[in-house]
């Protein structure tokens, strides 16, 4: 099983909408979580950390559900702008251990 | 924010060649840095973690003395691909990070190789 599975979509949405994507994953000594955006050829860019009590910045809101082990990234509002792969990383508590999901593809459509 | 910088970004070369990638964290010094690949339409792959002044850890599967790693200082590392063959060719990207191994980790804009 693998320690972090996303699904890859592609997720196509109207602008204006509101999108979700889960990470899932499989330790449950994972410590701390990050949401990552990779646009095309580019690096991945740090979006916002996930913390337990969950956290907003803007249109997006990061959630972690640590009994169903797993993080959530909401956008609201998308823009057309939003349209990227998004990566969630997990990392251990213990040792230098963090896994990096698959990413999910996002498409917004004028 | 954190920066992170690579050099070259992108580069051509000829089959049996080695080629030498540059990673540096400009306003930070890096405990740690990580060396990525990734191909198209793929996720990141993991191939090394250096720390400054002692050897690389290589993940399973990536040949320590074709793709070798040098952290010289706390704000450069080195991947240096050798005798690169077209299978080699890929998006190449570092990352640093400022405390420890599992702090948020700052990337690098990548280095895209083609080995022909």
């Amino acid at each position: 099983r693998k320690e972090v599975e996303q699904d890859p979509g592609p997720f196509n949405v109207p602008e204006g909408a509101t999108v979700a994507f889960n990470c899932t994953y499989s330790n449950s000594a994972s410590q701390s979580f990050f949401w990552y955006r990779q646009d095309c050829r580019k690096e991945p860019k740090l979006l916002m950390s996930v913390y337990s009590s969950g956290n907003e910045d803007g249109r997006f809101t990061a959630q972690l559900n640590r009994a169903s082990q797993y993080i959530s990234l909401l956008i609201r509002d998308s823009k057309l702008s939003d349209s990227a792969t998004y990566l969630c990383v997990v990392i251990l508590n213990t040792g230098n251990q963090f896994y990096f999901g698959t990413g999910t593809s996002l498409t917004v459509i004028p | 924010g954190a920066v992170v910088s690579q050099h070259p970004s992108w580069v051509i070369c000829k089959s049996g060649t080695s080629v030498k990638i540059e990673c540096r964290s400009l306003d930070f010094q890096a405990t740690t840095m990580f060396w990525y690949r990734q191909f198209p339409k793929q996720s990141l792959m993991l191939m090394a973690t250096s720390n400054e002044g002692s050897k690389a850890t290589y993940e399973q599967g990536v040949e320590k003395d074709k793709f070798l790693i040098n952290h010289a200082s706390l704000t450069l590392s080195t991947l240096t691909v050798t005798s690169a063959h077209p299978e080699d060719s890929s998006f190449y990207i570092c990352s640093a990070t400022l405390y420890s191994g599992t702090d948020t980790q700052y990337f690098g804009p990548g280095t895209r190789l083609t080995v022909l």
